[in-house]
C-alpha cells in the first residue's frame, strides 16, 4: 500500500528565510504528488501537484516543489518565507487505482511556525 | 464560483445519538470524497463517490457509518450511535472527475464532538 512520511512534525523558520519540508512517499507505479496547506479552522488548499514532466514544480503563494524519483521525495520549498505562511502543510500521494476509489493518502503534516 | 460546502461547521452530540454531515460539492463536479482528520490518525479517507455510486466501502471506519449521494450532487455521512472515538473533523472534496491526476478541492469540515 502507498504511504507518506513528513518526518518533521514542527518547523520554526524566521520571517525571510528560506524554507524547505520534506516528504517521502512508497508507491506502486509512477506517484501523482500533491502539497496542500491547511490555515486554522480551514479547509485544505492545494499548494502545487506533480503528475509528470518537468520534476521542479512551481505552485501558488511562491512555493514550489522537486520530484526525486531515486529519493522518493517531493520536498517542498519557499526562497523566503512569510509570517502568513504558518499553518499546517501535507503532502499526499494520489489514488492508486485508475478509478480513484482509495481517495489520497496523507502524510501525518508539518506544523510550520514563523518567527518574526 | 462557489467552493465545496460542508455542514454543520460545528456539531457537538450526546454519546449514543445519531449525526449527520452534509456536503455540497462544486457544481459539476462528479466525484466527491469523504475523509476524517484526528489528531491520533491524521487524515484518512474514508469514501468515494462516482456520481451516486461508491464503488468501495472498505474505508468507513465501522458499520456505524454510511454515506449516501443523491442526484450527483449533495452527499451526507452518517453516524449511528456515536461514539467519543468519533469526534473528528470530517472533510468533503469534489473533483471534476475521479482518477488519479483530478485535483480535489476540500471543503472547510465539519468538527464533530461526541461527548
Amino acid at each position: 500500500a502507498q504511504s507518506v512520511t513528513q518526518p518533521d512534525i514542527h518547523i520554526t523558520v524566521s520571517e525571510g528565510a528560506s524554507l524547505e519540508l520534506r516528504c517521502n512517499y512508497s508507491y506502486g507505479a509512477t506517484p501523482y504528488l500533491f502539497w496542500y496547506v491547511q490555515s486554522p479552522g480551514q479547509g485544505l488548499q492545494l499548494l502545487l501537484k506533480y503528475f509528470s514532466g518537468d520534476t521542479l514544480v512551481q505552485g501558488i503563494k511562491g512555493f514550489e516543489a522537486e520530484f526525486k524519483r531515486s529519493q522518493s521525495s517531493f520536498n517542498l520549498r519557499k526562497p523566503s518565507v512569510h509570517w502568513s505562511d504558518a499553518a499546517e502543510y501535507f503532502c499526499a500521494v494520489g489514488p492508486y487505482s485508475g478509478g480513484g476509489a482509495d481517495g489520497l493518502t496523507f502524510g501525518k503534516g508539518t506544523h510550520l511556525i514563523i518567527q518574526p | 464560483g462557489a467552493g465545496v460546502s460542508q455542514s454543520p461547521s460545528n456539531k457537538v452530540t450526546e454519546k449514543g445519538k445519531d449525526v449527520e454531515l452534509r456536503c455540497d460539492p462544486i457544481s459539476g463536479h462528479t466525484a466527491l470524497y469523504w475523509y476524517r482528520q484526528s489528531l491520533g490518525q491524521g487524515l484518512e479517507f474514508l469514501i468515494y463517490f462516482q456520481g451516486n455510486s461508491a464503488p468501495d466501502k472498505s474505508g468507513l471506519p465501522s458499520d456505524r457509518f454510511s454515506a449516501e449521494r443523491t442526484g450527483g450532487s449533495v452527499s451526507t455521512l452518517t453516524i449511528q450511535r456515536t461514539q467519543q472515538e468519533d469526534s473528528a473533523v470530517y472533510l468533503c472534496a469534489s473533483s471534476h472527475r475521479g482518477g488519479q491526476s483530478s485535483e480535489q478541492y476540500f471543503g472547510p469540515g465539519t468538527r464533530l464532538t461526541v461527548t
